[in-house]
């Protein structure tokens, strides 16, 4: 089956710097790849996906990318502000009509500081 | 709005104890899920269900149990709780629709305690 792993596990950036998290996958026919946002005692929320024929996805300071060759897929948050800090899951799916269920990465918990 | 939601919030049990977690929604999808997370371990599919006659085991469904009652409906059972079981179980809806993201809409969560 398919595996995520993420990194970092935390991140701690001042406020107005930009925040990279990584994932990889393990599965090449994985092709589609989504972004949770997880506050602090809420449920996690989507903020950005990807599939597989694209490169790249941007959504004002959030961007994505991916790389299907070396299978891994970034998040970049651009200009941080105190209401990014939360805890971001990336996941990967082989997303087919029948068959769609995500397998999600172990999580990086971002701060960003005043 | 059309929403997720599950009962209880919060439970505390006590070992060898008979739970059920309940999730219902209102956004019409066919798809539900049940997740636990763990520290550290992100969210991990327990079982999953496609349609009222489908039902799956995800990657950690050992200990557990669903049924789908109706398209709104979706319960965990945990036959004999055990304290490796305390978690935090989350419930899921999704409906592939014409664009196939396959984006997945959370419940609140139920905090459950095994003593």
């Amino acid at each position: 089956g398919e595996n995520v792993e993420q990194h970092p596990s935390t991140l701690s950036v001042q406020e107005g710097d930009s925040a990279v998290i990584k994932c990889t996958y393990s599965d090449s026919a994985s092709n589609y790849f989504p972004w949770y946002k997880q506050e602090l005692g809420k449920r996690p929320q989507l903020i950005i996906d990807i599939r597989s024929n694209v490169g790249e996805k941007k959504d004002q300071r959030i961007a994505v990318t991916l790389n299907k060759t070396a299978k891994h897929f970034s998040l970049h948050i651009t200009e941080t502000q105190p209401e990014d800090s939360a805890v971001y899951f990336c996941a990967a799916s082989l997303n087919t009509g029948t068959a769609s269920k995500l397998t999600f990465g172990t999580g990086t918990r971002l701060q960003v500081t005043l | 709005d059309a929403d997720v939601t599950q009962t209880p919030r919060n439970r505390i049990t006590k070992t060898g104890k008979r739970i059920m977690l309940e999730c219902s929604q209102t956004k019409g999808h066919d798809r539900m899920y049940w997740y636990r997370q763990d520290p550290g371990l992100g969210l991990r599919l327990i079982y999953y269900s496609f349609d009222v006659k489908d039902i799956n085991k995800g990657e950690i469904s050992d200990g557990y149990s669903v049924s789908r009652q109706a398209q709104a409906k979706f319960s965990l059972s945990l036959e004999s709780a055990i304290p490796n079981q305390t978690a935090l179980y989350f419930c899921a809806t999704s409906d592939p629709g014409g664009g196939g993201t396959n984006e997945q809409f959370f419940g609140p969560g139920t905090r459950l305690t095994v003593l």
